[in-house]
């Protein structure tokens, strides 16, 4: 079974520049999460999807952030712009319907000089 | 909201036992989960309860106490590859479903 697919591994950006991240998760599993896991801090959710809606997206700062994930399989996080404080990994994981193990990507780590 | 805490650090030699503590604070507790992290990894799923008591998986055990807000994991015959990070997870139910909340972790230490 294929894992949870992340893309880039890497990015290094200017402050105030775009980014975006792509997530795949396991094929069927209808929630998909992303955090946003700080050097030596625990992972801290920004948004959930069920499907392609959004169930909990209270510590996403919307105003430059923003996520979508149509038709309710991959995913894309989207910061515009970028500040020197979101320099972190950003982890999308999946789960299946009713299953109690989130499944992790290997993450973005991103850097914001 | 929700609170986690756990040590953030612990330190145990090869061979021995080491326990690590997780208080919760939620409103709508469903379940306590552990994952394990190394260093540049990505977090993999160790064990989940919901109910109170202990759960056993190979070295790694899991245990539950939802009066005391309260869960721990226990992990025997520590070897070396054990040495990374531990985060506690709790799955809250809200009004829009379910979410999975982290801890700050706790970073282990095996010695020879």
């Amino acid at each position: 079974e294929a894992g949870v697919a992340q893309s880039p591994r890497y990015k290094i950006i200017e402050k105030r520049q775009s980014v975006a991240f792509w997530c795949n998760p396991i094929s069927g599993h209808a929630t998909l999460y992303w955090y946003q896991q700080i050097l030596g801090q625990g992972p801290k959710l920004l948004i959930q999807f069920q499907n392609n809606g959004v169930v909990d997206d209270s510590q996403l700062p919307k105003d430059r952030f923003s996520a979508e994930r149509l038709k309710g399989v991959d995913s894309t996080l989207k910061i515009q712009p970028a500040k020197l404080e979101d320099s972190a990994v950003y982890l999308c994981a999946s789960r299946e319907q009713g299953g109690t193990e989130a499944f992790f990507g290997q993450g973005t780590r991103l850097t914001v000089v | 909201g929700q609170s986690l805490e756990q040590p953030s650090e612990v330190t145990a030699v090869e061979g021995a036992i080491v326990q690590i503590n997780c208080t919760y604070q939620t409103s709508g507790f469903y379940g306590l989960s552990w994952y394990q992290q190394h260093d540049g990894g990505a977090p993999t799923f160790l064990s989940y309860n919901a109910l109170d008591g202990l759960e056993e998986t190979g070295r790694f055990s899991s245990f539950l106490s939802r009066s005391d807000s309260y869960g721990y994991l226990l992990l025997q015959e520590l070897q070396m590859k054990d040495s990374a990070s531990y985060f506690c997870a709790v799955r809250d139910r809200n009004t829009g479903g379910f979410k999975t909340i982290f801890g700050a972790g706790t970073r282990l230490f095996v010695k020879a």
